[in-house]
Formats: C-alpha cells, structure tokens, sequence
C-alpha cells in the first residue's frame, strides 16, 4: 500500500513569508505526527492530530500551527518564517487511538529560508 | 528530554553483526523501548519495539536486560545499507502514540 506522502518535497522561502506543508497518511491510518529536523537540534515533536483533534503539541512557538482533515491528511503551516526554520519537516502517522506500534514516517519537506 | 544514552558512533564489518547499546535506567514499568533508524535524507524507519521480552524480526534482534535499564539492538548481518544513525526510544503505553522523543541516535557507519 502507499506510504506517507508529503508535499512539497523541497521548498524556498523568504523572511516573512508563509509556508503550507501537506501530509497524506497511509490509508486507514487516523493520527498524524509532525517533525522538524535540523543540525543542531535534531528531530523534534512539533504536534500530532487525532480524528481532526489536536492531541499533543511539542514546544514550539504559535507561529507553527496544524490541521487534519476528515480524510486525515493533514497540514501544518508556519507563518512570518525566520531564517532558522529552514529545516526538514517530517509527517508520521498510525492507526492512533492509543494502540502501541510504529510510526511511518514520509521523505519529509525541506524547506530554505532565505 | 530524551531518556536513553546512545553512544554517538560505531563501526562494523560488512557481514558482521552490528551490535548498538542503549542506556535508559530511569525507564518506567509501563514503557516500551522503541528502535528507529533513519539513513541519510530519508525520513526514520521503524525497526523493533519490545517492552521486557526479547523480540526478533526480519530486520534485528532487541534484547532488554532484566532490568530494563539498558538494551542492544543486533543486526545479525550488517550491510552497506545499513549505514544510518539509529534511535533508541522509550515511550509509555498507549496514549499519545505519535509524541516520540528523538536523541542523538548512534551513527553506525558499516564498512566493506
């Protein structure tokens, strides 16, 4: 069956802008995670949705943001980018609901802020 | 924070077994220790979980002291392309199952 896809896979931004980033989930699969990944912190949890739910956030300023969709593809947003956003965001998903059990992660998308 | 300590890098023989160490001494009754891996600009893989039994699958072995407090996970045949760094994890039971806590990992670097 299909993997996670994320879109775009490589993306350029200046300061200030916005950026989307879209997450589909393997089917049947209804939690969605979402990672950054940079040199010098290393993967970080930025916040997992459940049946359209929020149901975790990791410690990143407001500026990041997310949603899912009743078809659970998700999407994560990043406003007035600073240049130390650049970095690979990854999206994860699972069958949820508490259930002890991978998580399988897309190719990531990998965003340059200028 | 992380609860598991990974030493930060290790060498192995193609055709050899890959062992990785993992500390995690604060580890709770009720969580499990998780294997990922991730080789270079791929998002991680999953690769074994366990919670106090040995567990083995088609890609590694996991073996969890008595204690919990540390264990290894064995590549019994390591390849070229095992060549990744890998995570040691330890997460509870279920609730949240997408929040994981990533450390440095151990860079296995599999030699010819």
């Amino acid at each position: 069956k299909a993997g996670v896809t994320q879109t775009p896979r490589y993306l350029i931004k200046t300061r200030g802008q916005q950026v989307t980033l879209s997450c589909s989930p393997i089917s049947g699969h209804r939690s969605v995670s979402w990672y950054q990944q940079t040199p010098g912190q290393g993967l970080q949890f930025l916040f997992e949705y459940f049946s359209e739910t929020q149901r975790n956030k990791g410690n990143f300023p407001g500026r990041f943001s997310g949603r899912q969709f009743s078809n659970s593809r998700s999407e994560m947003n990043v406003s007035t980018l600073e240049l130390g956003d650049s970095a690979l965001y990854l999206c994860a998903s699972s069958f949820g609901g508490g259930q002890t059990g991978e998580l399988f992660f897309g190719e990531g998308s990998r965003l340059t802020v200028l | 924070d992380a609860k598991t300590t990974q030493p930060p890098s290790m060498d192995c023989a193609e055709g050899r077994a890959a062992n990785l160490p993992c500390n995690h001494s604060t580890i709770s009754g009720n969580e499990y220790v998780y294997w990922y891996r991730q080789i270079h600009s791929q998002g991680p893989q999953y690769i074994i979980h366990g919670l106090k039994n040995n567990e083995t699958n088609e890609m590694a072995s996991l073996i969890i002291t008595e204690d919990r407090k540390s264990s290894t996970l064995i590549l019994p045949h390591a390849t070229l392309r095992d060549t990744a760094v890998y995570y040691c994890i330890v997460r509870p039971t279920g609730g949240s199952q997408g929040n994981l806590i990533f450390g440095k990992g151990t860079k296995l670097s599999v030699k010819p």
